[in-house]
């Protein structure tokens, strides 16, 4: 399944499938970017982040791309599982100032 | 072991009241936030403390204070409470030093509820 976050901010994906999450950042300035799970109930936690000067970063399960050409980053988690459940926010490094902006989040629901 | 701690979890309490939110961190870093989420869970920066000194303060009602006694700890405190202040209120901790400067690590909320 794929989002486009603030359009579509509820992603229903199938156990198993990959998700695709997306997020427009509003600084051309920005300059470190990072992905955030939030499940219910508690604190974002940090899932994986991303400097400017790469357009791809991979973890366990998760991969993140930039486009900073149309200021457009994406989340990418393969097997989805149920425990991938959450809302998920991207946030942007404002320079200067060390200011994360959080975007509007998606909620991502894993249906067996 | 908790790296951010917030204190109440909950807290319900009448208009008019004036009530505070203590964050601690054991992780040793240096700057200090306060985030209120509302209801449709977006996230907005109230304040941050950089080694005790005020570094942001974005547009909010100076019915909130926040204070910093030590590098370890940022809490807030909110004068006369409105309806308006019902939300869930994260602090978070940050270091500006090492790989992942700027990474911030989130306490589990207090979700306030104004009566």
């Amino acid at each position: 399944g794929e989002s486009v976050g603030l359009h579509l901010p509820t992603l229903s994906v199938q156990e198993g499938d990959n998700s695709i999450i997306n997020c427009a950042y509003s600084n051309s300035a920005s300059d470190y970017f990072i992905w955030y799970k939030q499940e219910s109930g508690k604190g974002p936690q940090f899932i994986i982040d991303i400097r400017s000067n790469m357009d791809k970063r991979q973890g366990q399960r998760v991969t993140v791309l930039l486009n900073k050409t149309v200021k457009h980053l994406s989340l990418q988690i393969a097997a989805t599982q149920p425990g991938d459940s959450a809302v998920y926010f991207c946030a942007e490094n404002y320079p200067n100032g060390g200011k994360l902006q959080f975007g509007a989040g998606t909620q991502v629901v894993v249906t067996p | 072991d908790t790296a951010v701690s917030q204190t109440p979890k909950y807290l319900v309490t009448q208009m008019g009241n004036d009530k505070s939110i203590k964050c601690e961190q054991n992780l040793g870093h240096d700057t200090m936030y306060w985030y209120k989420q509302d209801s449709k869970k977006f996230l907005k920066i109230m304040f941050s403390y950089n080694n005790k000194e005020l570094i942001i303060n974005e547009t909010v009602p100076n019915r909130f204070s926040p204070k910093s006694p030590d590098k370890a700890h940022l809490n807030l405190h909110i004068n006369s409470l409105e309806l308006g202040d019902s939300a869930v209120y994260f602090c978070a901790s940050s270091s500006t030093a090492g790989f992942r400067s700027n990474e911030q690590f989130f306490g589990p909320g207090t979700r306030l509820t104004v009566l």
